[in-house]
């Protein structure tokens, strides 16, 4: 079975400066999707970024990139010029591509993101 | 377009109730997903359903829950005989099918506390 493991219950960053909030998996796949959610108060789950395990490149969405070490099983997120709306609970999360269990999504503990005036 | 809708928003229920939880997925989306979500922690998927094909229900954590949809419309999470362990957010998504490829959409969640 996968795992991922969020290791920093909370981070904070101050307005317009980069934050970057780390993740880790156990697999033993060869390819799978990565992905980062955002869960504002309104408990909202929204998708942020995704990766694809057989794509080196990294994966970038305006603002949001992140950093896919397959080998380290690693799936960093960074925020750059972090705006007051960025503010949420922030999710990685990991989807197999086959299996019998393909569908479902495994999340980590989450990470509570504060960004600061 | 209209996305995920679920109801109630919120439900108090004594222990030992039975409650039902709904679930109105996209339009055209033939999969869907049950997540539940307790206090601080990240999602743990319950059941999924695409099309006709039998349900993956590996994620149930008793036999207290189940889950019904019907075709590709609506579905109904149902937690008999309640225990406070119960509390928690159940969220579901919806995606156009569950090849991985596909973005799931999520709904606000129904918050449940059992007392």
């Amino acid at each position: 079975a996968q795992t991922v493991t969020q290791s920093q219950p909370e981070m904070s960053v101050q307005e317009a400066e980069t934050v970057t909030l780390s993740c880790t998996y156990d697999t033993s796949e060869s390819d799978y999707y990565l992905f980062w959610y955002k869960q504002p108060p309104s408990r909202q789950m929204i998708l942020v970024i995704r990766q694809e395990a057989y794509k080196q490149q990294n994966a970038t969405e305006n603002r949001f990139s992140v950093n896919f070490q397959k080998a380290a099983k690693s799936f960093s997120l960074k925020i750059s010029d972090s705006q007051l709306g960025d503010a949420a609970m922030y999710f990685c999360a990991y989807r197999s591509i086959g299996g019998t269990s393909y569908g479902k999504l495994t999340f980590g503990q989450g990470t509570i993101l504060t960004v600061h005036p | 377009g209209a996305g995920v809708s679920q109801s109630p928003s919120n439900k108090v229920t004594e222990k030992g109730k039975d409650v039902e939880l709904r679930c109105d997925p996209i339009s055209g989306h033939t999969a869907l997903y049950w997540y539940r979500q307790r206090l601080g922690q990240g999602l743990e998927f319950l059941i999924y359903f695409q099309g006709n094909s039998a349900p993956d229900k590996s994620g149930l954590p008793s036999d207290r829950f189940s889950a019904e949809r019907t075709g590709e419309s609506v579905s109904t999470l149902t937690i008999q005989r309640t225990q406070q362990e119960d509390s928690a957010v159940y969220l579901c998504a919806s995606s156009l099918t569950s090849a991985s490829s596909y973005e799931q959409y999520f709904g606000p969640g129904t918050r449940l506390t059992v007392t």
